[in-house]
């Protein structure tokens, strides 16, 4: 039930791009992404509520593949502020406001 | 401020203590929900409430008891929890469910 995200972690250097996946068993009804920096709570980023939907927030943008039950969230030209883990959560069809989440993509930007 | 408060921060309590988590929201949002997040795991959903009405109790142990007395504040009651209860606890809140959710900063639970 629970969603997979690849990769578990990935190091960049500012400026270069990244995509981070969240794959489920199930069929998809909404997508949320998070993230979190080390301390602090978790912030939204875009939710993807159709298949096929993509959504995007300045250099950070997202996918919604419903036939792949997949979500794929792209982080282009990235920054320093851009560190921390990246949740997907995976909401099933209603509105119950059940979300699931991945274990999380920790992503560290270096100079 | 993310518009979401929690109280404690911090929290060491006994196994046989009872202790009330509490978490109030300003932002005019009717679902509320409690997660569990542990170290190397995901965010774990607990509890959701719809307009003061619990929707989701996802399986949790009936030693954490919820309250949702209006749609601004809702509360976890603990007793007899268990050292593997210790972790980091969030509130959130969106306008409705399937929205998206503002987290507060959490309450860090000890188990002694």
């Amino acid at each position: 039930q629970q969603p997979v995200q690849s990769p578990q972690a990935v190091i960049l250097r500012e400026g270069e791009d990244a995509v981070i996946n969240c794959s489920s068993s199930k069929a998809l009804y909404s997508v949320h992404w998070y993230r979190q920096k080390h301390g602090e709570a978790p912030v939204f980023l875009m939710i993807l509520l159709k298949g096929g939907e993509q959504k995007g927030h300045e250099k950070i943008s997202a996918s919604f593949n419903e036939k792949k039950q997949q979500s794929s969230l792209y982080l282009t030209a990235s920054q320093l502020s851009y560190s921390g883990t990246y949740f997907c959560g995976t909401g099933p069809s209603g509105n119950t406001g059940k979300l699931i989440f991945g274990q999380g993509t920790t992503l560290q930007v270096k100079p | 401020e993310t518009g979401v408060t929690q109280t404690p921060r911090h929290l060491v309590m006994g196994m046989t203590n009872k202790k009330s988590l509490k978490c109030e929201q300003h932002l005019g949002h009717n679902a509320m929900y409690w997660y569990k997040q542990s170290a190397k795991k995901p965010l774990e959903l607990m509890f959701v409430y719809n307009f003061k009405e619990q929707t989701e109790n996802n399986s949790v142990p009936s030693r954490f008891s919820p309250e949702c007395p209006n749609s601004s504040h809702l509360f976890l009651h603990l007793h007899t929890l268990q050292p593997e209860d210790s972790a980091l606890y969030l509130c959130a809140s969106s306008p409705t469910s399937n929205q998206p959710q503002h987290f507060g900063d959490g309450t860090r639970l000890s188990i002694l």
